[in-house]
């Protein structure tokens, strides 16, 4: 059972354009829901998260949306570079505890064209 | 700090052989795990740790042995290769809900 389903597989854009990747959850438990980016050949690296207490977060030109009704979360990446090339994970895990266990989308993988 | 390493980069192995992958944290977290990453399956958690002596199963534990003598490191090992088993292995350590990972071991199974 897929817990965290996450879309579209691939995207491409324009430099400048905002791509947007969607994740929607289904265990209601969850409370924390973090963006990882990885680059070819590294590990990921968390990126941004939200807890759902609140509907959106920003962090420089990436900002996550929340809709705890509709168990769904979404990255936006405004005035998208290059540089933003890479996959990025969605993810959902329970806070407290010792257990930091991730549960993580398939993937997108962004290429943003000059 | 050199945060969490994995060794070997890579690895090829012939299909029933044995080996263990390495991973070493720098950072004293308490929690560690194993993912493996294959094209369009995403991060499978493989195995866990909350601490030293203490492990658990993730997604997909078969053919994958683990063990926590210390805080600083998490091997993996693999028992008996099979093909199957051809992936990217990713090791991380956790503090806060932050997962923070190695740069990964490229495994090929013949």
């Amino acid at each position: 059972q897929q817990q965290v389903k996450q879309s579209p597989q691939s995207l491409i854009v324009q430099k400048g354009g905002i791509p947007i990747i969607n994740c929607a959850y289904e265990n209601t438990a969850f409370d924390y829901f973090p963006w990882y980016q990885q680059f070819p050949g590294k590990g990921p690296a968390l990126l941004i998260a939200i807890r759902p207490d609140v509907s959106e977060k920003k962090e420089g030109r990436f900002t996550i949306s929340f809709n705890k009704s509709a168990k769904q979360f979404s990255l936006h990446i405004m005035d998208s570079q290059p540089g933003d090339s890479a996959t990025y994970f969605c993810a959902a895990s329970f806070q407290g505890g010792s257990n930091y266990k991730l549960t993580f989308g398939k993937g997108t993988l962004l290429t943003v064209n000059p | 700090n050199a945060g969490v390493t994995q060794t070997p980069k890579f690895q090829v192995l012939k299909t029933g052989q044995s080996m263990t992958l390495q991973c070493a944290q720098d950072m004293n977290h308490e929690y560690m795990s194993w993912y493996r990453q294959d094209p369009g399956m995403g991060l499978r958690l493989i195995h866990y740790s909350v601490g030293a002596g203490i492990t658990d199963q993730g997604e997909v534990p078969n053919g994958y042995n683990v063990s926590r003598s210390t805080t600083e490191d998490f091997p993996l090992r693999l028992l008996s290769a099979a093909p199957s088993q051809t992936s990217v292995y990713f090791c991380a350590s956790s503090y806060k809900n932050i997962q923070y990972f190695g740069a990964g071991t490229r495994l090929s199974v013949l």
